[in-house]
């Protein structure tokens, strides 16, 4: 079983929809939680960077993370075909910085 | 661009060639990592470095990979006898991590190289 699992999709949705991706996790000792975007033939790019439990906004992203029930989610309210993409969530232990991914969800946003 | 910067983008090489690859990480950042990405996965954890002193390394990284950063600023990836399985995305992401300061700080990454083993 891997540490951190995270539905591949795809995931296809209409513009203006709200989306929900989410990952679950088995180690209880992940602290740092964070959402990247990835491109085709690009790099991850960070969206969100949360610590512990609660809730981040930042424009149309909200982050999400239950702690008591490892999981942890991102929300996109208002998607545009710009946000298609693929979604890898990551996190990552307090005495080390090594990130754990998940397998990125893949969505498409179509006008 | 203030950006961490890979080189080359793409390498296409025969199976038992050395390859290298080289990552500059954003100019104030002391902390460096690589990953490898396969198609459909996420990056997996391959080393990471502060300043020139190599911290950790994953058992991804077989005897034929080494990694250095030798003046604490950009940093080389060399894979030696390559496989087929080594064709992968590989990834190289910077972070600054202050030693007064707790947590971990977020990671920025590049666009990474791919690299096809013919």
């Amino acid at each position: 079983q891997k540490e951190v699992e995270q539905d591949p999709g795809p995931l296809s949705v209409p513009e203006g929809a709200i989306v929900s991706l989410n990952c679950t996790y088995s180690n209880s000792a992940f602290q740092y939680f964070m959402w990247y975007r990835q491109y085709s033939r690009k790099g991850p790019e960070l969206l969100m960077y949360t610590y512990s439990s609660g809730n981040k906004e930042d424009g149309r992203f909200t982050a999400q993370v239950d702690k008591s029930s490892k999981y942890i989610s991102l929300f996109i309210r208002d998607s545009q075909p710009s946000d298609s993409a693929t979604y890898l969530c990551a996190m990552s232990r307090h005495n080390t910085d090594k990130l754990i991914f998940g397998t990125g969800t893949r969505l498409q946003v179509f006008p | 661009d203030t950006g961490v910067s890979q080189d080359p983008r793409h390498k296409i090489t025969k199976r038992g060639q050395n390859v290298t690859f080289r990552c500059d990480p954003i100019s104030e950042h002391n902390r460096l990592y690589w990953y490898r990405q396969t198609l459909g996965q996420g990056p997996e954890f391959l080393t990471y470095f502060q300043n020139e002193a190599q911290l950790e390394k994953s058992r991804l990284l077989s005897d034929r990979f080494s990694a250095e950063r030798p003046k604490g600023s950009f940093s080389t990836l060399e894979i030696q006898r390559t496989e087929q399985g080594d064709s992968a995305m590989y990834l190289c992401a910077s972070s600054f991590r202050d030693s007064g300061e707790p947590g971990n700080q977020p990671q920025h990454f590049g666009d990474g190289t791919r690299l096809s083993i013919l």
